[in-house]
This record gives structure tokens, C-alpha cells and sequence, in this order.
């Protein structure tokens, strides 16, 4: 059974830094072709990729966030972490965690629960 | 970067009405496209990918067509379990979704 699970901080001040970690099962980041990436929705609004990363360490970001925005990898702890600088209340959204359809295709085939994160002073 | 392009943004409509929602991208993405099912507290389930695939376990009233930057989701007779939020995400170049759909009760 695959399973991924966001946690972090629910509330971060304005200018910080927010750091969330995806924690997964059922398969590997080792696998070839696998990925695991960070969607994100403000209350409301609609769903926006911020970045993945792939087996090989390879890693893809969303232009528009691309200098705050930092995704690694930790393999043995089959975990993905999430780094946000210079936090915003517009930043203010639930976060998810996604897997990659893997050989069938690159889209978001399993999902996180979510985390809502809110940034406010 | 591709832009996605859903319409109708909010449709209303009554149980056992076709649905059909748009989805258009601001460059060719080939096939690669999926629809996603949202509801309220949840996270997206994938409906649809490579534009036409059916996800394993989605009822087959949900159908997808299209190709290049022309795409619609499809729902045959409407059910109450399929009021929700849908979005259409491009893979072709990293990724993209569209602005959501939102299925009423008329």
C-alpha cells in the first residue's frame, strides 16, 4: 500500500523559513523513473506545483518560485523535504505531497493528506 | 512556461445531466494531460491520465478526449457522489494545472 504523509509547522511569521517533510511508503526513491513532488493550495484557490524530485536526484522547480523553493531527498528515511524561504501570507495554503504515476505516466498519481500551513505574524 | 485554460469555471447541473468541461493549454502538450476530482478537505484523485487513460477503480461514466491543446472531461450522467472541484494538469513540460471546475447542484 502506498502512503504519503505531510508534517511541519502549522503557522510560521512572515520573512521565515518553512521546512516540510513528506514521509513515505510502500515504494522506493531508489526505483528508476520514480519521483515525488509539492503541490500547494491556497484556501480556495487553485492547486500549484511548486517542485519534484527524481530518483536520480534529479530536480525540477516552478519558475516563479524557483529561488525560495529548495526540495531534497533522504532516501533511507524515505523521506522529501521541503524548504520555503522568505515566507508570505500569500504563501499561506495547504500543502501536499505527490508520487508520480511512475512507468505509466508523469502525472500525480498518489497524494498526501495535506498540511495547512498559514503564515501570519 | 504552459498555461492551462479551464471553462467553464462553475457549472451547474442536476443529476443524470452530461457534463462537459474544457480544458484548453497555451502550447501543444501532445497527450499528456490528466484530470483530477477534488473534493472539499481532500486531496486531488486522479480521474484521467495520458488524456483518454481511465484510472483503475473510476467509474467508467467519466471519459476523457483530446489532443495537441484542446481537451474535455466527460461525465455521462452525472451522479450525486461527482459534486466537486475538477482539474485538468499538464506533463508534458513540467507541470501545470488548470483553475478548477466546480460542479454544482442545479
Amino acid at each position: 500500500q502506498i502512503t504519503l504523509k505531510e508534517s511541519g509547522p502549522t503557522l510560521v511569521k512572515p520573512t521565515q523559513t518553512l521546512t516540510l517533510t513528506c514521509t513515505f511508503s510502500g515504494f522506493s526513491l531508489n526505483t528508476t523513473e520514480m519521483g515525488v513532488g509539492w503541490i500547494r493550495q491556497p484556501p480556495g484557490k487553485a492547486l500549484e506545483w511548486l517542485a519534484l524530485i527524481y530518483w536520480n536526484d534529479d530536480k525540477r522547480y516552478n519558475t516563479s518560485l524557483k529561488t525560495r523553493v529548495t526540495i531534497t531527498k533522504d532516501t533511507s528515511k524515505n523521506q522529501v523535504v521541503l524548504t520555503m524561504t522568505n515566507m508570505d501570507p500569500v504563501d499561506s495554503a495547504t500543502y501536499y505531497c505527490a508520487r508520480l504515476g511512475h512507468f505509466r505516466g508523469r502525472f500525480f498519481h498518489y497524494w498526501g493528506q495535506g498540511t495547512l500551513v498559514t503564515v501570519s505574524s | 512556461d504552459i498555461q492551462m485554460t479551464q471553462s467553464p469555471s462553475t457549472l451547474s447541473a442536476s443529476v443524470g445531466d452530461r457534463v462537459t468541461i474544457t480544458c484548453r493549454a497555451s502550447q501543444s502538450i501532445g497527450i499528456w494531460l490528466a484530470w483530477y476530482q477534488q473534493k472539499p478537505g481532500k486531496a486531488p484523485k486522479v480521474l484521467i491520465y495520458k488524456a483518454s487513460s481511465l484510472e483503475s477503480g473510476v467509474p467508467s461514466r467519466f471519459s476523457g478526449s483530446g489532443s495537441g491543446t484542446e481537451f474535455t472531461l466527460t461525465i455521462s450522467s452525472l451522479q450525486p457522489d461527482d459534486f466537486a472541484t475538477y482539474y485538468c494538469q499538464q506533463y508534458n513540460s513540467y507541470w501545470t494545472f488548470g483553475q478548477g471546475t466546480k460542479v454544482e447542484i442545479k
